[in-house]
């Protein structure tokens, strides 16, 4: 059973440029959260989406965005990129709204600014 | 302001050589309190939730316990492969997003 599926692994974008990440849930999850970690930090949450509505939202810019679709999937989209949006960018998944059982993560795209 | 604060930052252990890990949380009415590993380039991955104060769970070397305001993570003769951070991680006050600390960094020697 494939666990969350994140892409791409690694990517290096120019600021000002916009990205756009992807992940698919487990088998099973309907809630997809985003976080982004800086090295040497604990997971900052960016948003939270649920039948495809955005739930819950973090201290983030509106440069941030995302999207679910009906197959539970979800995009990340970062706009106007700043060299400070370096990091680690990881989707969790879990089945309903509160993670219970805690989040199956996956294992990052890796965002460079330069 | 909810709030989770790991301790120590970093901790250097010898193989067999038992220690803890500290985790004090700031929330209201507490929907669980998680505990996660997670290796270099790797996203976390879930080991224990626990929900009330009293409550202990274990996996191998590892025991997680619980109190009003804080938890701990015990680590009974740790091997190399271990080595790891270990975050500690609450649902925020009547919402749905998680708060993680910043985590304790393990390194234990062979």
């Amino acid at each position: 059973d494939a666990g969350v599926t994140q892409s791409p692994t690694h990517l290096i974008k120019t600021r000002g440029q916009q990205v756009t990440l992807r992940c698919s849930p487990k088998s099973g999850h309907d809630t997809v959260s985003w976080y982004q970690q800086a090295l040497g930090q604990g997971p900052q949450f960016i948003f939270q989406y649920y039948e495809e509505e955005e739930r819950q939202r973090g201290n983030f810019p509106d440069r941030f965005s995302g999207h679910q679709f009906p197959n539970y999937s979800s995009e990340l989209n970062v706009n106007a990129l700043l060299l400070g949006d370096s990091a680690l960018y990881l989707c969790a998944s879990s089945p309903g709204q509160v993670p219970n059982y805690g989040y199956t993560f996956g294992s990052g795209t890796r965002l460079t600014v330069v | 302001e909810d709030q989770v604060t790991q301790s120590p930052e970093a901790l250097r252990l010898q193989e067999g050589e038992s220690s803890s890990l500290n985790c004090s949380y700031t929330v209201s009415g507490l929907r669980g309190l998680f505990w996660y590993r997670q290796d270099p380039g790797k996203g976390p991955e879930f080991l224990f939730t626990l929900y009330s104060a009293g409550e202990e769970k274990e996996k191998e070397r590892l025991k997680a316990t619980l109190t009003k305001k804080e938890s701990f993570l015990h680590i009974t003769a740790p091997k190399p492969e271990d080595s790891a951070t270990y975050l500690c991680a609450v649902p925020n006050t009547g919402g749905f997003k998680t708060i993680f600390g910043a985590g304790t960094r393990l390194f234990v020697k062979a």
